[in-house]
């Protein structure tokens, strides 16, 4: 199974900041077969973005993802704090699908 | 708008099974996908497998295989998960949630998801 490894594990950062959150593959994606969610506490995930880099329904072009291959990233270009939150990147090119083990975004 | 809605909170005894619904409204129920994931508490998401209710077809994780089945019933619009010979460490917030046309590529929306307790 592709395994996806997330980094960095916390990033601490303030409101107005830009973060910049990496998604790397153990092989290679193909079709830019990758999708990013929010999840708050106490809440379901929320899908961002998927296609590497189109937008869901109602996500500000604040977010944006880009990448191929086996690395992809999730861009954040100012920090609003609802955007506090973790993070989970998804692949969608094999069985099983799966997922990173989470970037948790923190006030600093 | 689709709305997923999934049954309450259930606690099981280790070796028993569990059996969670999720209903969706508001959409076309049968042409989309419907993945079950979990996640235990503190920890990430696990994706269990689905099924896209139109072709009957299911697709299941291999941690999984022979210990849990996804059904779906048509004519209530809702998706069912079961697990069998429960263990401790199956603990977790399960979430059904709807893929786009005919696969379960990616998740959107999310269920409010179900917590299932494993405890002696």
């Amino acid at each position: 199974e592709i395994v996806l490894t997330q980094s960095p594990g916390t990033l601490s950062l303030s409101p107005g900041e830009r973060a910049t959150l990496s998604c790397r593959a153990s092989q290679s994606i193909s079709n830019n077969y990758l999708a990013w969610y929010q999840q708050k506490p106490g809440q379901a995930p929320r899908l961002l973005i998927y296609g590497a880099f189109r937008r869901a329904t109602g996500i500000p072009d604040r977010i944006s993802g880009s990448g191929s291959g086996t690395v992809f990233s999730l861009t954040i270009s100012r920090l609003e704090p609802e955007d506090f939150a973790v993070y989970y990147c998804q692949q969608y090119d094999d069985s099983p699908r799966t997922f990173g083990q989470g970037t948790q975004v923190e006030i600093k | 708008q689709v709305h997923l809605v999934q049954s309450g909170a259930e606690v099981k005894k280790p070796g028993s099974s569990v059996k969670v619904s999720c209903k969706v409204s508001g959409d076309t129920f049968t042409t989309y996908g419907i993945s079950w994931v979990r996640q235990a508490p503190g920890q990430g998401l696990e994706w269990m497998g689905g099924i896209v209710p139109i072709f009957g077809t299911t697709n299941y994780a291999q941690r999984f295989q022979g210990r849990v089945t996804i059904t779906a019933d048509e004519s209530t619009s809702t998706a069912y998960m079961e697990l069998r010979s429960l263990k401790f460490e199956d603990t977790a917030v399960y979430y059904c949630a709807r893929g786009p046309p005919y696969s379960n590529n990616w998740f959107d929306p999310w269920g409010q998801g179900t917590l299932v307790t494993v405890s002696s």
